[in-house]
């Protein structure tokens, strides 16, 4: 069975620093899919970034990129430029390809003003 | 367009009590899944449909519970003679069923039961 691991239990930053976020999985397969997901607490899941594990070149979105090394089966989060309302719970999320979703235990970000 | 909608917000209910729980996907959306959220813990997923059969319905934790997508939009999770341990945020996702595509979430039930 897979596992994700998330060490990091809390995290505060000030605003306008850069956060990187870690993620550990475990898992057999060779083809799978990895996701950051931001839950505030109006408590919605909100996709931050997702990674396809056949692509090597590192995904980005805006303020928000990965590190993803396959071979160490890491897949950390970096927030450059935080803002206020980067304030939330962040999950890491496996994906195989059966479908379902196994997420890591959390890690909670807050960014001081 | 709309996202994926959870009916009701929270749902108060009495232990022994029986609940249904409400999740309207993203229109288009073939696949929809099921998570159950604990205090201070990650989504434990539950159930996924494809279309209107269950395609997994590993996550279910016994036979109080269950789920239905009749018409392959709409789904209920149904709980019978719930326990105070069934108390979590109940979580809803959709997805078009593609391999590895993005999951949309609800923004989730909270189930209490005293």
């Amino acid at each position: 069975a897979q596992t994700v691991t998330q060490s990091q239990p809390e995290m505060s930053v000030q605003e306008a620093e850069t956060v990187t976020l870690s993620c550990t999985y475990d898992t057999s397969e060779n083809n799978y899919y990895l996701f950051w997901y931001k839950q505030p607490p109006s408590r919605q899941m909100i996709l931050v970034i997702r990674q396809e594990a056949y692509k090597q070149q590192n995904a980005t979105e805006n303020r928000f990129s990965v590190n993803f090394q396959k071979a160490a089966k890491s897949f950390s989060l970096k927030i450059s430029d935080s803002q206020l309302g980067d304030t939330a719970m962040y999950f890491c999320a496996f994906m195989s390809t059966f479908q379902k979703l196994v997420f890591g235990q959390g890690t909670r970000l807050t960014i001081n003003p | 367009g709309a996202g994926v909608s959870q009916t009701p917000s929270n749902k108060v209910t009495e232990k022994g009590k029986y609940v249904e729980l409400r999740c309207d996907p993203i229109s288009g959306h073939t696949a929809l899944y099921w998570y159950r959220q604990s205090l201070g813990q990650g989504p434990e997923f539950l159930i996924y449909f494809q279309g209107t059969g269950a395609a997994d319905d590993s996550g279910l934790p016994n036979d109080r519970f269950f789920a239905v997508r009749p018409e392959g939009s709409v789904s209920t999770l149904k709980i019978q003679r719930t326990e105070r341990g069934d108390s979590a945020v109940y979580l809803c996702a959709s997805s078009t069923g593609l391999e590895g595509d993005t999951q949309y979430f609800g923004p989730g039930t909270r189930l209490t039961v005293l």
